[in-house]
């Protein structure tokens, strides 16, 4: 149970082209996704929180015109790589969260396998 | 405030010998923490929790972490090391706030070596 799919795997695209990479939750409701950014030096950077119904929260230094987060229902949720250049290339990884509540405050994070994109 | 660390970049071990990957966190309240791993070219994946009461957690693999909060760590662990235990460790804490709002924070992973 509790499996994430995240698709595109891998994506390239020419420079000034927007990228939507998808990130569903298969089998349970994902009240909350976590959308990351992970560098050749293996580190993960939190890019936004997505909460279903709401809009996204951002972290800090990250543009909100550039990377376009949607998350239209409980299972989905959608990172658009806005106008994309080559700076942009990286192994972008979502994750989702059940609906949390005492009884589960240490349930996990599920993850989706992660699109490697390229712009070129 | 809330923050990982794992103060090693990378852990070289010989296959059959044990392993430690390291993790030290500073949270507010109970510490909700996690390891995960993470294998080439994918996402993570959950490999044990932190259950209050339990100092010493049992996980998937044979992998098992041991929390001390008087040392405010919480160090993976396995008695025997596998070849196809390396790949790249990550620890986690969680933090929920009274709204259920929830932040989630990332040491800056540990790539395990086993050497055969």
């Amino acid at each position: 149970g509790a499996v994430v799919s995240q698709h595109p795997s891998r994506v390239i695209c020419k420079s000034g082209t927007s990228v939507k990479i998808e990130c569903r939750s298969l089998d349970f409701q994902a009240t909350t996704m976590f959308w990351y950014r992970q560098f050749p030096k293996q580190s993960l950077m939190l890019m936004a929180t997505s909460n279903e119904g709401s809009k996204a929260t951002y972290e800090q230094g990250v543009e909100k015109d550039k990377f376009l987060i949607n998350h239209a229902s409980l299972t989905l949720s959608t990172l658009t790589v806005a106008s994309a250049h080559p700076e942009d290339s990286s192994f972008y990884i979502c994750s989702a969260s059940v609906p949390l509540t005492e009884s589960s405050y240490n349930s996990p994070l599920h993850f989706g396998n992660g699109t490697r994109l390229t712009v070129t | 405030a809330q923050s990982v660390a794992q103060p090693e970049d990378q852990v070289n071990v010989a296959e059959g010998n044990p392993l430690t990957v390291k993790c030290t966190y500073s949270v507010s309240g109970n510490p909700y923490l996690f390891w995960y791993v993470q294998y080439p070219n994918r996402g993570l994946q959950f490999l044990l929790k932190y259950i209050t009461g339990d100092n010493l957690v049992k996980g998937s693999y044979g992998f098992e972490a041991e929390f001390n909060k008087s040392q405010t760590s919480f160090h993976l662990k396995k008695p025997s090391a596998l070849v196809s235990d390396s790949a790249l460790y990550f620890c986690a804490v969680r933090r929920v706030n009274s709204g259920g709002y929830q932040k989630v924070t990332f040491g800056t992973g540990t790539k395990l070596q086993v050497i055969p």
